[in-house]
């Protein structure tokens, strides 16, 4: 089945450094990716929507100055969170929309990034 | 108001019970209702995907449901194994070319010996 990639699978960093997240689609090309922010004990919430070759679309109350997404390729999409602090501390999964399917069979989840700001 | 109710937030079931899960929804147009299930600090792995003409789904010991008329959908787990430990999320897609997906808050399931 269609495997989607996150690195790294989980980072502690200090208040004020930026971080990048990588997400691949390993076997398939994806146009569009999603990116969601989990907290403990909630459900995923959307935060932007990617597509390759533009620039992203953000949910309302999202900064899309602090959480920087660049989807330069077919199979990679990244989402730096820049200047992060304790309260961007959380579990950071992408979702991967495959373009070759027509079947609604179609969109994988990564395996999930936990982010820790000290 | 979430658009995606699921029920109830949290239950626990004894190793080899079975059980059922509840997810009510109002969002429209409906194009697909999915059942996924993330064991914690995971990513959601899918477990059963039905379109509003499908009214049931299995994949191994789960089963899924939908009465597309009452909007309502369920999620049986038969003889639970601890490795059922999760929690379950009930997800709607939206008909439009974005693939965007409500979520329902999802239900803990704890299975113990």
């Amino acid at each position: 089945g269609a495997v989607v990639s996150q690195h790294p699978s989980w980072v502690i960093c200090k208040s004020g450094t930026s971080v990048k997240i990588e997400c691949r689609s390993l076997d398939f090309q994806a146009t569009t990716m999603f990116w969601y922010r989990q907290f403990p004990k909630q459900s995923l919430m959307l935060m932007a929507t990617s597509n390759e070759g533009s620039k992203a679309t953000y949910e309302q109350g999202v900064e899309k100055d602090k959480f920087l997404i660049n989807h330069a390729s077919l199979t990679l999409s990244t989402l730096t969170v820049t200047s992060a602090h304790p309260e961007d501390s959380s579990f950071y999964i992408c979702r991967a929309r495959d373009s070759g399917r027509r079947s609604y069979n179609e969109q994988f989840f990564g395996p999930g990034t936990r982010l820790t700001v000290l | 108001k979430n658009q995606v109710e699921q029920s109830p937030q949290s239950l626990i079931i004894l190793e080899g019970k079975n059980c059922t899960l509840q997810c009510n929804y109002t969002v429209s147009p409906f194009s697909n209702l999915r059942w996924y299930k993330q064991d914690t600090g995971r990513g959601p792995v899918s477990l059963t995907i039905m379109t509003f003409s499908e009214n049931t789904k299995s994949n191994g010991r789960y089963t899924a449901t939908l009465d597309a008329d009452t909007k309502q959908s369920s999620l049986h787990i038969t003889a639970s194994q601890l490795s059922d430990s999760a929690s379950y999320i009930c997800v709607v897609s939206l008909t439009d070319s974005w693939g965007k997906l409500q979520f329902g808050a999802g239900t803990q399931v704890v299975v113990t010996p």
